[in-house]
């Protein structure tokens, strides 16, 4: 009954590769994110989708590829791996209303990526 | 675009003691958020402050947003091993705003 899963938890490959993680969300919220945490703990938003659409694009490499087939579900795809890619991937959720006060946000349990 | 600061990076505490950790956004904030990440853990949801000057406790945690609504505080009294992690805000700039603009975190270690 994980509330925001994330798969692989663990991702170590070759520079060059291309590789996915994969999201879910149970709490039927509308909004899913997906944050980078860099070794020094600093957490940036990539991708925000709500309700399968894209409406926050930071600016990250068009290597990095957003995929939401249904509003549970926010998949990073990413190609050509590089040595900076390497880092801890968030996937989270929120519910959002009219009011700001209803944007909490869960998140998954992170997906430690290393690029040799 | 908004930006939030927060300080100190690092603060280390001898068990017992006070921690708090400041808060700034450079633009006005509809509200702002707490999270604490343990470590090897993932953010997790503390406190929510919408009002200004709104103050909220949580046992030994005490959250302040300011009057103007750009700046926020979170003190811990007495600080207990179990506190060790990094605390971040997060600031959002409008209602129905999407986007979450976290400061950089402070990582407490409490030494016993």
């Amino acid at each position: 009954d994980t509330a925001v899963s994330q798969t692989p938890k663990y991702l170590v490959t070759q520079m060059g590769n291309d590789k996915s993680i994969k999201c879910e969300q149970n709490l039927g919220h509308d909004t899913m994110y997906w944050y980078k945490q860099d070794s020094k703990k600093f957490l940036k938003i990539m991708f925000s989708y709500n309700n399968k659409e894209l409406i926050i694009n930071e600016t990250v490499p068009n290597r990095f590829s957003p995929k939401s087939p249904d509003k549970a579900h926010l998949n990073l795809h990413i190609n050509s791996l590089e040595l900076g890619d390497s880092a801890v991937y968030f996937c989270a959720s929120s519910q959002e209303g009219r009011l700001a006060a209803y944007n909490e946000q869960f998140f998954g349990p992170g997906t430690r990526l290393t690029v040799l | 675009g908004q930006q939030v600061m927060q300080i100190p990076q690092y603060q280390h505490v001898q068990e017992g003691e006070d921690f708090t950790t400041y808060c700034n956004s450079s633009t006005t904030l509809s509200n702002i958020q707490w999270y604490k990440q343990r470590p090897g853990g993932h953010p997790v949801f503390l406190i929510q402050l919408v009002k200004s000057g709104e103050v909220k406790k949580q046992k030994r945690l005490t959250f302040q947003f300011g009057e103007a609504k750009k700046n926020s505080s979170l003190h811990i009294t007495a600080t207990q091993t179990t506190d060790v992690g990094t605390y971040f805000c997060a600031g959002c700039s409008g209602a129905g705003s999407y986007q979450l603009t976290f400061g950089k975190g402070t990582k407490l270690s409490v030494i016993p």
